[in-house]
């Protein structure tokens, strides 16, 4: 099936700053979706984002699918941003096209 | 309008006990899911259906059973409840099959 990876695992920030995350996969998609997972367990759709670029206040995102990378940018982060951050992909070969693929996450704490 | 809800939010099992995990959504979504979440594993996927009486199975289907007889509700049966199935569990719900998913807030669940 097809493989999702992320990076980087772990990223630590001031408020204030910058950030990109990075999610890599090994085939070509009809969906990529970002997600936040809170400090209480809650799953947040962030974007949709199978190709192009979206912006959404201080987040954008941009998935290049020729290449088969997406980013994730955060600006002037706050510490409310903290938590896990989920790539999600559903291939579009075979038996792949009905399932969607977790990468392992990138947890971001955003330090006061 | 209260998206999907997933009932219990905790639950503490003996090995060999069975248990239906409830998920509803009032989106009117054809397409549900359920995952499950291990540490260092992110989501993966268990089950999933495109609408009322169409179920298939995800990456790890072992020891669960699922129906789906109206397109707002989406159980999953735990047959025979195994220490290894202790992880926590969210159901999502979209539209279509690749479209933003919306997920539930998660039911805790240890088996003893």
């Amino acid at each position: 099936g097809i493989q999702v990876e992320q990076s980087p695992p772990d990223l630590i920030l001031q408020e204030g700053a910058n950030s990109t995350l990075r999610c890599n996969f090994s085939d070509s998609v009809n969906n990529l979706q970002w997600f936040h997972q809170n400090p209480w367990g809650q799953l947040i759709n962030l974007f949709y984002i199978p190709s192009g670029t979206k912006q959404n206040g201080r987040l954008s995102a941009t998935t290049v699918a020729t290449e088969r990378y997406s980013l994730l940018y955060i600006s002037s982060s706050q510490t409310t941003d903290s938590g896990v951050y989920f790539c999600a992909v559903t291939g579009r070969s075979g038996g792949s096209n009905y399932k969607l693929t977790f990468g392992k996450g990138t947890l971001l704490t955003v330090n006061p | 309008n209260a998206g999907v809800t997933q009932t219990p939010k905790f639950q503490v099992l003996k090995t060999g006990q069975s248990m239906t995990l409830q998920c509803a959504q009032d989106m009117n979504h054809e397409y549900m899911s359920w995952y499950r979440q291990d540490p260092g594993m992110g989501l993966r996927l268990i089950h999933y259906s495109v609408g009322a009486g169409i179920t298939d199975q995800g990456e790890v289907p072992n020891g669960y059973n699922v129906s789906r007889s109206t397109t707002e509700d989406f159980p999953l049966r735990l047959l025979s409840a195994a220490p290894s199935q202790t992880s926590v569990y969210f159901c999502a719900s979209s539209q279509l099959r690749n479209q933003p998913q919306h997920f539930g807030d998660g039911t805790r669940l240890s088996i003893l």
